[in-house]
């Protein structure tokens, strides 16, 4: 069975710093890859997403993450945090195939907390 | 960008009543879905809502519990039957096909609380 493991439950950085949000996941196969954003009393906003190609995926709001197949990771990252990044990150993943949204695991979520 | 559209936002509601979520896209799409988040917790599917026929359960969820209908392609209903305090969550809509293949678009759910 496929998993997503996020193994911080909150990240505290500040303002201006790089930050880094973690994930790895286990799937048969290649895997599909994504990044959610949830902001408070919002529904998720998809980021990124990984899928084929280049390691290095960018996304919205200067968000990138990085495949690594030998350490089955994703790891989202930011050169320069900003307080209105503060929200709660999901980690997604799925099997590598077309059609296969349906079969989505998150990860339990990782609260990102930016402070001045 | 489409929209999705849930209603209600919120509610509270007692024990063993039901409550009917409502879910609207402003165009077409194929695959529709419904998430519980219970509260700190992750996303769970329930079930996908398929256009003109029974919906189809993911394990631990059946139709007697969450009922769903879905008359056409860009409507949704998912029912919280017979509720009970562990039935608080947020529930979300979601879709896939407006910003990119395999790309969940969400809706901005609706928090039950139950008393």
């Amino acid at each position: 069975a496929q998993s997503v493991a996020q193994p911080e439950d909150q990240v505290n950085v500040a303002e201006g710093n790089p930050l880094t949000v973690k994930c790895t996941y286990s799937v048969s196969g290649n895997p599909y890859l994504f990044w959610y954003v949830q902001y408070p009393n919002r529904g998720l906003q998809f980021l990124l997403k990984y899928i084929t190609g280049d390691n290095l995926v960018k996304g919205s709001y200067g968000f990138e993450a990085e495949f690594n197949k030998s350490q089955t990771s994703f790891h989202l990252k930011k050169p320069s945090a900003l307080v209105s990044d503060s929200a709660l990150y999901f980690c997604a993943v799925s099997p590598g195939y077309t059609g296969t949204a349906s079969k989505l695991t998150f990860g339990t979520g990782t609260r990102l907390q930016v402070t001045l | 960008s489409a929209v999705i559209s849930q209603k209600p936002s919120r509610d509270i509601c007692q024990r063993g009543t039901s409550l009917t979520i409502q879910c609207q896209v402003d165009s077409q799409v194929t695959m529709m879905f419904w998430y519980r988040q219970q509260p700190g917790q992750s996303l769970t599917l329930i079930a996908t809502a398929n256009q003109g026929s029974e919906a189809t359960y993911e394990s631990g969820f059946v139709i007697d519990k969450f009922p769903i209908s879905r008359p056409n392609l860009t409507f949704s209903t998912l029912t919280v039957s017979n509720m009970s305090p562990e039935d608080s969550s947020i529930y979300l809509c979601s879709v896939t096909g407006l910003t990119g293949a395999n790309v969940l678009t969400f809706g901005a759910g609706s928090r039950l609380t139950v008393l």
